[in-house]
């Protein structure tokens, strides 16, 4: 089945450590998206790439990284200059990025720290 | 900037009524599309319905439907014969391209509606 898979689903970080949350997708969709979402409040973009090896920053990029090696695969690196991670983390992807494009969600990582 | 506001912190509607979700948005373009994700408690995000700022037709799928209204610039949720499995919490969302974080998602705080029976 087509589809984004996201792991893990929890994640737990260490004071002074970087973690990488894993987003793959299936869907043969050129775009690729990372969002924050904190409790009680929407969704955040962190990054997005329209295409391989490009990406972008969006609203809170500070203390994340990301790569776009293959057009399957977008990576999120949170660094340990990121100094409130705890959050749920979404991956999106998209055919594209025109305005009528649904961008399709993966199931999530919940990072928590020690 | 783009702005996407949700009034409704909460919502609560027994089965079988229909229930509106207020969505209101606000953006200097006039191509933009707006889009409604449900959020169950397992977290995954659910695409539920989509309008462009051009179609002259109100989206609807299945339940759902969106009542548009471009000059007032509102996108409410209208799910109709609701069920238990509908409570969850609801995004308004919209995307535009001319946005400086290129086409990404920009979300409301959301509204949780809870169905009882």
């Amino acid at each position: 089945d087509g589809g984004i898979t996201q792991s893990p689903k929890y994640l737990f970080r260490k004071e002074g450590q970087n973690v990488t949350l894993s987003c793959e997708q299936n869907l043969n969709h050129d775009a690729m998206y990372w969002y924050r979402q904190d409790p009680g409040q929407g969704l955040r973009l962190i990054y997005y790439s329209q295409i391989v090896n490009d990406f972008q920053k969006g609203d809170i990029a500070e203390g994340y990284s990301v790569s776009r090696e293959k057009k399957e695969s977008f990576p999120l690196t949170v660094t340990s200059a990121q100094k409130n991670p705890t959050a749920f983390y979404l991956c999106a992807s998209s055919e594209g990025h025109n305005r009528g494009e649904t961008q399709y969600f993966g199931p999530g990582t919940r990072l928590l720290v020690l | 900037a783009q702005k996407i506001t949700q009034t409704q912190p909460g919502m609560f509607v027994q089965e079988k009524e229909a229930v509106t979700l207020d969505c209101t948005y606000d953006t200097s373009d006039q191509s933009y599309g707006l889009f409604w994700y449900k959020q169950p408690s397992s977290g995954e995000m659910i695409f539920l319905i989509y309008q462009g700022s051009y179609d002259e037709q109100n989206a609807t799928e299945g339940r759902y439907s969106l009542n548009f209204q471009k000059a007032r610039k509102s996108a409410n949720l209208v799910i109709s014969a609701s069920q238990l499995g509908d409570s969850a919490m609801y995004f308004c969302a919209m995307k535009d391209p001319a946005n400086q974080a290129g086409t990404a998602l920009i979300f409301g705080k959301g509204t949780t509606l809870s169905v009882s029976s």
